[in-house]
């Protein structure tokens, strides 16, 4: 079975700019989350995603959203970009939804925003 | 959020066995109980999760408290290839919103030849 494949590997934007980050949820799972890794620290939850529909979210503003595709991909968008956006983003994907089940993680995407 | 506390940092020889404590004194009576593993320049990798038993699998074993207050993280053999960052962590029910898995600064493991 395949893992969660991101896209692209590394990426850099400017200031104010817009960036769309991919991700491939790993065969089966119909649920992705997203996170949100900064330098030395452990990841930050920003949303979910469960049948194409956003069920959760984390202290992020609006300016993070997101997309799930009808076979479980999923998109985060980030606008209006700020230099505090540098961070690794990871996508996470699992199946079925719920506490009793591990993540199977990306090995993300490297923002820069200079 | 019910919240985890792990040491900073933590070091073991190879092929000795190593502890990994998580306190989680909030944990409620739906949380379970997962840890994770993040290896330099990688995603998290899941290691392992429970509920209120002790539980085994190929990469560790799980320990609970009996009042589920604290668990650790056992590696039998640590190699050189269990150096990592690792991440003791609580998933409540969808209700509770425990979907959001908040992951907080997780313990280095330093394993020396």
């Amino acid at each position: 079975e395949t893992g969660v494949t991101q896209s692209p590997t590394h990426l850099i934007k400017t200031r104010g700019q817009q960036v769309t980050l991919r991700c491939s949820s790993q065969s089966g799972h119909n649920t992705v989350s997203w996170y949100q890794q900064a330098l030395g620290q452990g990841p930050q939850f920003i949303f979910q995603y469960y049948r194409e529909e956003e069920n959760g979210r984390g202290n992020f503003p609006p300016r993070f959203s997101g997309l799930q595709f009808p076979n479980y991909s999923s998109e985060l968008n980030v606008n209006a970009l700020e230099l505090d956006d540098s961070a690794l983003y990871l996508c996470a994907s699992s199946s079925p939804i719920g506490q009793d089940y591990g993540y199977t993680f990306g090995s993300g995407t490297r923002l820069t925003v200079v | 959020d019910a919240k985890t506390t792990q040491p900073n940092s933590m070091e073991s020889n190879e092929e000795e066995p190593v502890h990994l404590p998580c306190n989680h004194s909030t944990i409620s009576g739906t949380d379970y109980i997962h840890w994770y593993r993040q290896l330099p320049s990688q995603g998290p990798e899941y290691v392992i999760h429970g509920l209120t038993s002790n539980v085994n699998n190929r990469m560790a074993s799980l320990a609970i408290a009996e009042d589920r207050k604290s668990s650790t993280l056992i590696l039998h053999r640590a190699t050189l290839r269990d150096a990592a960052v690792y991440y003791c962590i609580l998933r409540g029910p969808l209700s509770t919103g425990g979907f959001k898995t908040i992951f907080g600064a997780g313990t280095r493991l330093f394993v020396k030849a």
